[in-house]
């Protein structure tokens, strides 16, 4: 069974920047697995940020960008806010109609 | 504006079923894949099922296969899943999410969710 693996948590300090990742459990993450990442806060649905690795959606500031680093996913955050405070998700196409969300990663801004 | 409203939830029995709805607009519905995600109370994103723009194919994660069916009604946009043989760990929200694409990759637009509630 693949398994979507994401830091648990992470920290930045306001104006900072970070990286989270998105990684297979087995082999490596490429644009055909349709990288995306979704921000979510308390008691609220999840918001995309980026889709299709690097693609951003309707109305995410452009302090959120998508790529490909080494062998996985990844979310950079430029010049982090408070309100950037949150869990993030990713999640990848494996194919055959089947996606997978990963165990989502806690950022703390402080 | 693109939106997707989701009904049906609420509080059953194990072993019972329920029928949720996700009704979608601001887009042309028959064009876009459409998918269910779940949270179960504290835990991450799990997804459930994927259906493709005309209805023909359909994707399910192994914990929901068998016991749930994704179904659309294009003529309505509307977006069904009929849950079956529940279970006390299908208690989450779930989120009825449009696919980027006719067919079947993560989704990009959201709705607010339903809660249901698998309880004796």
């Amino acid at each position: 069974q693949t398994v979507v693996t994401q830091e648990p948590s992470f920290s930045v300090s306001p104006g900072g920047t970070v990286t989270l990742t998105c990684g297979l459990s087995s082999g490596s993450v490429s644009t055909s697995y349709y990288p995306s990442w979704y921000q979510q806060t308390p008691g609220q649905a999840p918001r995309t940020l980026i889709h299709s690795t690097s693609t951003r959606s309707s109305g995410v500031p452009d302090r959120f960008s998508g790529s490909i680093l080494g062998n996985k996913g990844a979310l950079t955050i430029t010049g982090a806010q408070a309100d950037d405070d949150g869990d993030y998700y990713c999640a990848l196409y494996l194919g055959s109609g089947i996606s997978v969300f990963g165990g989502g990663t806690k950022l703390t801004v402080l | 504006q693109v939106q997707l409203v989701e009904s049906g939830g609420g509080v059953v029995q194990p072993g019972r079923s329920l029928r949720l709805s996700c009704a979608a607009s601001g887009f042309t519905f028959s064009s876009f894949g459409i998918h269910w995600v779940r949270q179960a109370p504290g835990k991450g994103l799990e997804w459930v099922a994927v259906i493709q723009y005309d209805g023909r194919s359909k994707f399910y994660a192994d914990s929901v296969k068998g016991r749930f069916t994704i179904s659309r009604d294009n003529s309505k946009n509307t977006l069904y899943l009929q849950m079956d043989s529940l279970r006390a760990e299908d208690t989450a929200v779930y989120f009825c999410a449009r696919s980027i694409s006719p067919w079947a990759p993560p989704p990009d637009y959201w709705g607010q969710g339903t809660l249901v509630t698998v309880s004796s």
